[in-house]
């Protein structure tokens, strides 16, 4: 069993649609839960990271988590067509290795 | 936020031939930075850790005659692939770790021919 796992999708939604992506994990070492963006050929970039159970709001995004399901969220709202990337769970243990999701490669059609 | 950049971003190179891969943090010091590859369509895989002064440490299953890692000072950490096979040919991404987040390089593609 994989220590992080991800629907690899893809998954396409219309512009303005909200997007939903999911992973759970097993390990409770897991200390921070992080969402990363890859565009094609690109290294990921942080779009949000949280520590503890609940919401996190940064504009049109929203990240959950909820440790005691081990399982945690991301929501694009009003999706827009450069949103269109692969979108990557990230978890960290106190040793600073991070343990990705397979990412979901997300289409927001126009 | 913190810089990493990587050198070079895109390398072919013949089967047989070694290649060198540099991750330099450019605006903060890294004593641990992390080496990954990723296949086409496939997710992040960690390969080694990189430790400024010491022995890298390698993932189980990673060769680490053939993935030479050098981290010779506390802003730049190289990754040199040995006797290269196509096999070989991925996206490989180097990170240095904040306080909380992994920084991200912007990877570099090798080609194996």
């Amino acid at each position: 069993q994989k220590e992080v796992e991800q629907d690899p999708g893809p998954l396409s939604v219309p512009e303005g649609a909200i997007v939903s992506l999911n992973c759970t994990y097993s390990n409770s070492a897991f200390q921070y839960f992080m969402w990363y963006r890859q565009y094609s050929r690109k290294g990921p970039e942080l779009l949000m990271y949280t520590y503890s159970s609940g919401n996190k709001e940064d504009g049109r995004f929203t990240a959950q988590v909820d440790k005691s399901s081990k399982y945690i969220s991301l929501f694009i709202r009003d999706s827009q067509p450069s949103d269109s990337a692969t979108y990557l769970c990230a978890m960290i243990r106190n040793d600073y290795k991070l343990s990705f999701g397979a990412g979901t490669t997300v289409t927001v059609r126009a | 936020g913190a810089v990493v950049s990587q050198h070079p971003s895109w390398v072919i190179c013949k089967s047989g031939t070694s290649v060198k891969i540099e991750c330099r943090s450019l605006d903060f010091q890294a004593t641990t930075m992390f080496w990954y590859r990723q296949f086409p369509k496939q997710s992040l895989m960690l390969m080694a850790t990189s430790n400024e002064g010491s022995k890298a440490t390698y993932e189980q299953g990673v060769e680490k005659d053939k993935f030479l890692i050098n981290h010779a000072s506390l802003t730049l950490s190289t990754l040199t692939v040995t006797s290269a096979h196509p096999e070989d040919s991925s996206f490989y991404i180097c990170s240095a770790p904040g306080a909380h987040e992994q920084y991200f390089g912007p990877g570099t593609r090798l080609t194996v021919t």
